[in-house]
């Protein structure tokens, strides 16, 4: 069974600091690994996906990466702002699945 | 083009009544899955349907069941509330191409008294 883990749980950093989330996931048979943003009470915006023979992806300030051999995945926030300030989550699919199998998130603040 | 969306937005129910959600999905998208988001749990998959038929169903009791009609629009039921249904409740469409890419409508709080 796939468990995905997020550390840490809550991050604060002053305004355009360079940050990086990170992600663990269990089983290195994942198909893809993607990454949310939730602001409070909303539903979730997908950032950026990785399949499983990629090593990364970026879009702007953000880029994502994936080792499978290693079982971890990374989100790099360049040049952070206030209203990058939300809950990152990442959520793994096995091969086959649309099922994601979802980390708990890590609330990132970023102070002005 | 339009995104997921999920009908009602908020909705108050009363132990033991049954309650509908609704998701459309974007135009084209033939998969939806439902999903269930409590503070403890964090966001649990509850069930997967593509061309009308359920694919996966995660671990939750019956009184969860879901349905997809041929439009690809679908349907959650949950019979007999408890107050431990309380929930954000989403919904996410994939077009069903290879890379299974999710998109996430702005899910149903549902508050169970």
């Amino acid at each position: 069974k796939q468990e995905v883990t997020q550390i840490p749980a809550a991050l604060s950093v002053p305004e355009g600091e360079n940050l990086v989330l990170n992600c663990s996931f269990t089983d290195s048979a994942i198909y893809n690994l993607q990454w949310f943003r939730q602001d409070p009470g909303k539903g979730l915006t997908s950032l950026l996906l990785i399949q499983s023979s990629q090593r990364e992806q970026t879009s702007g300030r953000l880029n994502a990466s994936l080792d499978k051999s290693s079982g971890r995945s990374t989100l790099y926030i360049a040049a952070s702002q206030p209203g990058d300030s939300a809950t990152y989550l990442c959520a793994a699919s096995g091969a086959g699945s649309y099922q994601l199998t979802f980390g708990k998130g890590t609330k990132l603040s970023v102070i002005p | 083009k339009a995104g997921v969306t999920q009908t009602p937005r908020y909705l108050i129910k009363t132990r033991g009544q049954q309650v509908t959600l609704s998701c459309s999905p974007i135009s084209g998208h033939r998969s939806v899955s439902w999903y269930q988001q409590t503070p403890g749990q964090g966001l649990q998959f509850l069930f997967e349907y593509f061309s009308e038929t359920q694919r996966n169903k995660g671990n939750f009791p019956g009184r969860f069941s879901g349905r997809q009609f041929s439009n690809s629009r679908s349907e959650m039921n949950v019979s007999t509330l408890e107050l431990g249904d309380s929930a954000l409740y989403l919904c996410a469409s994939s077009l069903g191409l290879a890379t299974y890419e999710q998109y996430f409508g702005p899910g149903t709080r549902l508050t169970v008294t």
